[in-house]
């Protein structure tokens, strides 16, 4: 099955600075990539996602970058703001099967 | 509701006992996942429908846990002789999915404290 390693587990910015949180999959066959953000006590939420037949897709101060060929799969913020502050959630699959969610990276924006 | 339902939100059982989570889901959603969450960690997969099919069941971490979903409506998970560290918030998640792929929109837990 598909396993999803996720990269730094901590990440303490200042304000205004950029951040990045990698993942590896380990599926071939994954081909849609969600990045779900959690904050302290409430359900994840997607943010941004991308499916493989794109090699990069931006939402203002978000983008995400996928390297199929590498199995990994990347979430940019730029210009960061202490609300960015929460864990992010990187996640692989396919249609029709389970998806499967790297541990977290707690992000930390200081004003 | 137009969101995921779960129920009970809080739930407090002694060690050993059975308890009952319950699932609904956005209606017309046919793909439905349940995650367990211990305090700090990240979403650790359980168990995953997707409309009639078999369930995948893989990511149950022993046989005292198990759920079920009839059709596309409510689903419920069961864990049986309840232990210390089946504590943890039990998420529930539906999604369009079927042919393709579809965000998962997440309730907000259940958090289930074992004493």
């Amino acid at each position: 099955g598909e396993n999803v390693e996720q990269h730094p587990s901590t990440l303490s910015v200042q304000e205004g600075d950029s951040a990045v949180i990698k993942c590896t999959y380990s599926d071939s066959a994954s081909n849609y990539f969600p990045w779900y953000k959690q904050e302290l006590g409430k359900r994840p939420q997607l943010i941004i996602d991308i499916r493989s037949n794109v090699g990069e897709k931006k939402d203002q101060r978000i983008a995400v970058t996928l390297n199929k060929t590498a199995k990994h799969f990347s979430l940019h913020i730029t210009e960061t703001q202490p609300e960015d502050s929460a864990v992010y959630f990187c996640a692989a699959g396919q249609a029709g099967t389970a998806l499967i969610f790297g541990k977290g990276t707690t992000l930390s924006v200081s004003s | 509701g137009a969101g995921v339902s779960q129920s009970p939100s809080n739930k407090v059982t002694e060690k050993g006992k059975d308890v009952e989570l319950r699932c609904d889901p956005i209606s017309g959603h046919t793909a439905l996942y349940w995650y367990r969450q211990r305090l700090g960690q990240g979403l650790e997969f359980l168990i995953y429908f997707q409309g009639n099919s078999a369930p995948d069941k893989s990511g149950l971490p022993s046989d005292r846990f198990s759920a079920e979903r009839t059709g596309e409506s409510v689903s419920t998970l069961t864990i049986q002789r309840t232990q210390q560290e089946d504590s943890a918030v039990y998420l529930c998640a539906s999604s369009l999915g079927q042919t393709t792929n579809s965000p998962l929109h997440f309730g907000n837990g259940t958090r289930l404290t074992v004493t």
